[in-house]
C-alpha cells in the first residue's frame, strides 16, 4: 500500500539559512499534519491542512510557514534557522479526521 | 486541552513474557485514542486505535488495548513479547477541530527486551 512520502530524508543547514520540507500524502487523503520531534521527546503538533486550507495550528514558530497545494502535497518552509530547530519533522496524512498515517520523517540538523 | 500521561519511561521485559504499557488521558469528550510504535530514527507506525464501540481493540503484531472510561486509561498489552518489539511506544489522543484531528502524544515508553 502507498505510504506518506517525505523529502528530503536528511537535511543539514547552517544557522540563519532556510529549509523546505516536502510531504506527499497517501493518495485520496485530504488532510495533512506536520509534527516536530526533538531528540528524546514526543512529537509536537505544528500545523494541519484540510482541502488546502489551514485547519489547525499548534506551537509553530512565526519563522515557519506551510501550505497545501492543489495536488494535496504540502511544504513546510523554515526560515532563519536556529540550532533548536534541529529535530525530526514528521508529516502525517488522513482522510478527513480519520486515522493519521505518518511518513518516515525528515531529519533536520542545524549547524 | 487534551493531555496524555505515560507513567513508565522505560520498561524491560524478558522475551516471551507478557507486557502492559500504561496510558492515561485527559480529554473533555469521547477521545480518539491511538498507540504508535517508533524504532530508533524511524517513523511512527500505528499499532491500533479506538474511536468508539468495543472497548477492547486488537492491533497489529499481536497487540491489544482496552479503553476504560472510568479510569481514563488506554493500556497496551501483549501476551508474549518478541525481541523485535523493542522500540519506543507512544500513546496519543486525537482532538477533532471539525476538519482535522491533531494528536497529542505522551512522552513515550521505551521497551527493552532481554533474551
Amino acid at each position: 500500500a502507498a505510504g506518506v512520502i517525505q523529502s528530503p530524508r536528511h537535511l543539514i543547514k547552517e544557522k540563519r539559512e532556510t529549509a523546505t520540507l516536502k510531504c506527499y500524502p497517501i493518495p485520496r487523503h485530504d488532510t495533512v499534519y506536520w509534527y516536530q520531534q526533538g531528540p528524546g521527546q514526543d512529537p509536537q503538533f505544528l500545523i494541519s491542512f484540510y482541502e488546502k486550507m489551514q485547519s489547525d495550528k499548534g506551537s509553530i514558530p512565526d519563522r515557519f510557514s506551510a501550505q497545501q497545494f492543489s495536488d494535496y502535497h504540502s511544504e513546510l518552509n523554515m526560515s532563519s534557522l536556529e540550532l533548536g530547530d534541529s529535530a525530526l519533522y514528521f508529516c502525517a496524512s488522513s482522510l478527513f479526521t480519520d486515522t493519521q498515517y505518518f511518513g518516515p520523517g525528515t531529519r533536520l540538523t542545524v549547524l | 486541552a487534551q493531555s496524555v500521561t505515560q507513567p513508565d519511561i522505560h520498561i524491560t521485559v524478558s522475551e516471551g513474557a507478557s507486557l502492559e504499557l500504561r496510558c492515561n488521558y485527559s480529554y473533555g469528550a469521547t477521545p480518539y485514542l491511538f498507540w504508535y510504535v517508533q524504532s530508533p530514527g524511524q517513523g511512527l507506525q500505528l499499532l491500533l486505535k479506538y474511536f468508539s464501540g468495543d472497548t477492547l481493540v486488537q492491533g497489529i503484531k499481536g497487540f491489544e488495548a482496552e479503553f476504560k472510561r472510568s479510569q481514563s486509561s488506554f493500556n497496551l498489552r501483549k501476551p508474549s513479547v518478541h525481541w523485535s518489539d523493542a522500540a519506543e511506544y507512544f500513546c496519543a489522543v486525537g482532538a477533532s477541530t471539525g476538519t482535522a484531528s491533531k494528536l497529542t502524544f505522551g512522552t513515550g515508553t521505551r521497551l527493552q527486551v532481554t533474551l
